[in-house]
């Protein structure tokens, strides 16, 4: 039963280029989250999707959009990349619920020249 | 308090010692607490979910405890081993949706 996996591993962009991060659920879990995780720092949250919405939304602008699809995959979009948009970049999933543990991938790591 | 915030930042221990650290969040508008574990060049694994004021969790060595009017949570972890190295970040759900981690507690554990 394969976890939580996430493409690519590793990214390097330049500023102002555009980044699509993909994610695929562990089996039978219908919520997908993404957070961003700078050095340092905690996960932070961006957002969360179910049912192929947006349902929850973390402090991020607008460059970061997302999409999910009906097989509950999910994709993570930046767009005009920052240098501080280097990160690791984090796709977690879950059943839906607030108080449902998730499981997480091993990430995305990010680097913007 | 505002945000989640964690304590201590690192921790070095001997390997057979007990040890805690600290989870603390806002007390209103509290719906859970998760507990997770991560390993260098590992995904986070969730260790445990809280809900209700005085839940006391337990997994292995591992065991968690909840406050949830003071706003504040405990992680033990009894008779250490090298394996638990790793670093223990809790994550406060809200009830208007807020979602937010701390930066964890890095732990070591010497043989």
């Amino acid at each position: 039963d394969a976890g939580v996996t996430q493409s690519p591993t590793h990214l390097i962009k330049t500023r102002g280029q555009q980044v699509t991060l993909r994610c695929s659920p562990k089996s039978g879990h219908d919520t997908v989250s993404w957070y961003q995780q700078a050095l340092g720092q905690g996960p932070q949250f961006i957002f969360q999707y179910y049912e192929e919405e947006e349902r929850q939304r973390g402090n991020f602008p607008d460059r970061f959009s997302g999409h999910q699809f009906p097989n509950y995959s999910s994709e993570l979009n930046v767009n005009a990349l920052l240098l501080g948009d280097s990160a690791l970049y984090l796709c977690a999933s879950s059943l839906a619920g607030d108080n449902q543990p998730q499981h997480f991938g091993d990430g995305t790591r990010l680097s913007i020249l | 308090i505002l945000n989640v915030e964690q304590s201590p930042q690192s921790l070095h221990v001997q390997e057979g010692d007990s040890t805690n650290f600290t989870c603390s969040f806002p007390s209103s508008n509290f719906y859970a607490l998760h507990w997770y574990r991560w390993e260098t060049a590992k995904s986070p694994e969730a260790l445990f979910v809280m809900t209700l004021n005085g839940d006391e969790k337990k997994k292995g060595r591992i065991s968690a405890t909840l406050n949830t009017k003071e706003g504040y949570s405990y992680l033990y972890i009894k008779g250490s081993q090298p394996e638990d190295s790793a670093t223990y970040l809790c994550a406060f759900w809200g009830n208007n949706n807020d979602m937010r981690f701390g930066a964890g507690t890095r732990l070591t554990v010497k043989p």
